[in-house]
Formats: C-alpha cells, structure tokens, sequence
C-alpha cells in the first residue's frame, strides 16, 4: 500500500514569511508525528497527534510553530514568521496506533529559509 | 530522561565484510522496542531492524542482526556481507515512554553514524 506522503519536497521561502508543510499518513494509521532534522543532525521531536486526543505539543520549538489534523488523518505544519533557524528538514511519521510500535517515515519536506 | 548515544560519527567497511555499529541508551522503562533506522542520500528514513526488550534473542533481518545487552542497556548493530546500498546515515531509536495514548510515544534518536560502503 502507499506509504506516508508529504508535500512539498522542497520550499524555499524568505525569512518572516509564513509556511504549510502536508502529510498523508498511511491509512488507518492513527498515530502521526513531526520531526525536525537540522543539517548532519539526528531527528528533534517536534509534535505528536494519537487518534481524537489532545496532541503531544511538548516538542514545538516556539509559538510560531503549531500543527493541525483534520479528520484524522491528513495533518499540517505551520511555521509563522520563519527565521533562518528553521531552515531544515521536516519528517513526518505515522504508527497503527494502539499498541503499535514501528513508525513509518514519509520522504521529508526540506525548508530553506533565505 | 531518555537519551540514546551513538559513540562513532564515522565509519567505513570494505564491500563484503562485516561492520558493527554500537549504540547505548538510557531509559526507565522495562518492556520496550528498540530501532534501527537506515537514511540514504534520499534522505527517506527506512526501518532496518526492531528488537522487543523483553525478548532474549537477538533480532535478525536477513544480513543486519543485533546485539542486545539488556542489562548493558547496549543495542549494536551488525551488517554481515556489506553492500554498495548499505552507505547511509544510520540512526539507534527508543521510544520516549510504553502505552503512551494508546502507542509508545515518539522516538529519541542517536545523532547518527554515517556508513561508507567502499568498493
């Protein structure tokens, strides 16, 4: 079946200005997670959304950056008013769920914030 | 907290032989799993192999098997017979916490050693 997807595989955006990052989980998979890797760096948790509860926010690196699912399934990433730091890539994941373990990368948005 | 250090930034293994990639992590937990995850050039992080802490034996995935020191809190990975295709970033994993909203919570990761498979 398909795998997790994620749009768009690359952004280059200009500092200040607002950004969208979308996955698409693998159906039935009610876990999903953002992850954030800085450049020869290892992967910095970010947010974590399991079925209809409130999400794991404990990862966000500032107010500027929040994250939304809707329905359950699809889920973006807003990053306000980008700074140069947030330049990276951003890795979306998702698990079945309940008792579940593995989870499944998508392919990863890369930011460049000039 | 847990935390999951990677000792070796760097390796490089000749094509054919054999390479171990260490891991050591820290955590409270007793049940868990542990991962190893594979990151090519693509930059698409792929599962490698997974081993469940309560299970004695050492998990093994067609060449990749681990080594599993519970006690040690140790979780190395060997590559038997290695290939062009094995160079990537490979990342050691555990997740933060076990049964956390019904999944075992995100994962902390090493910081990576990156593998050089040289013809």
């Amino acid at each position: 079946g398909a795998g997790v997807s994620q749009s768009p595989s690359n952004k280059v955006t200009e500092k200040g200005k607002d950004v969208e990052l979308r996955c698409d989980p693998i159906s039935g998979h009610t876990a999903l997670y953002w992850y954030r890797q800085s450049l020869g760096q290892g992967l910095e948790f970010l947010i974590y959304f399991q079925g209809n509860s409130a999400p794991d926010k404990s990862g966000l690196p500032s107010d500027r950056f929040s994250a939304e699912r809707t329905g359950g399934s699809v889920s973006t990433l807003t990053i306000q008013r980008t700074q140069q730091e947030d330049s990276a890539v951003y890795l979306c994941a998702s698990s079945l769920g309940p008792n579940s373990d593995t989870q499944y990368f998508g392919p990863g948005t890369r930011l460049t914030v000039l | 907290a847990q935390t999951v250090t990677q000792s070796q930034p760097e390796m490089s293994v000749q094509e054919a032989e054999t390479v171990t990639l260490s891991c050591t992590y820290d955590t409270s937990e007793n049940n868990y799993y542990l991962f190893w995850y594979k990151q090519p050039p693509s930059r698409q992080m792929i599962l490698v192999i997974r081993q469940e802490a309560y299970k004695q034996q050492n998990a093994t995935e067609n060449r990749f098997s681990v080594n599993f020191q519970k006690a040690a809190k140790s979780f190395s990975l060997k590559i038997s017979d290695s290939q062009l295709g094995d160079t990537a970033m490979y990342f050691c994993a555990i997740p933060t916490s076990v049964n956390y909203g019904g999944s075992q919570g995100n994962l902390i990761f090493g910081k990576g050693t990156k593998l050089s498979v040289k013809p």
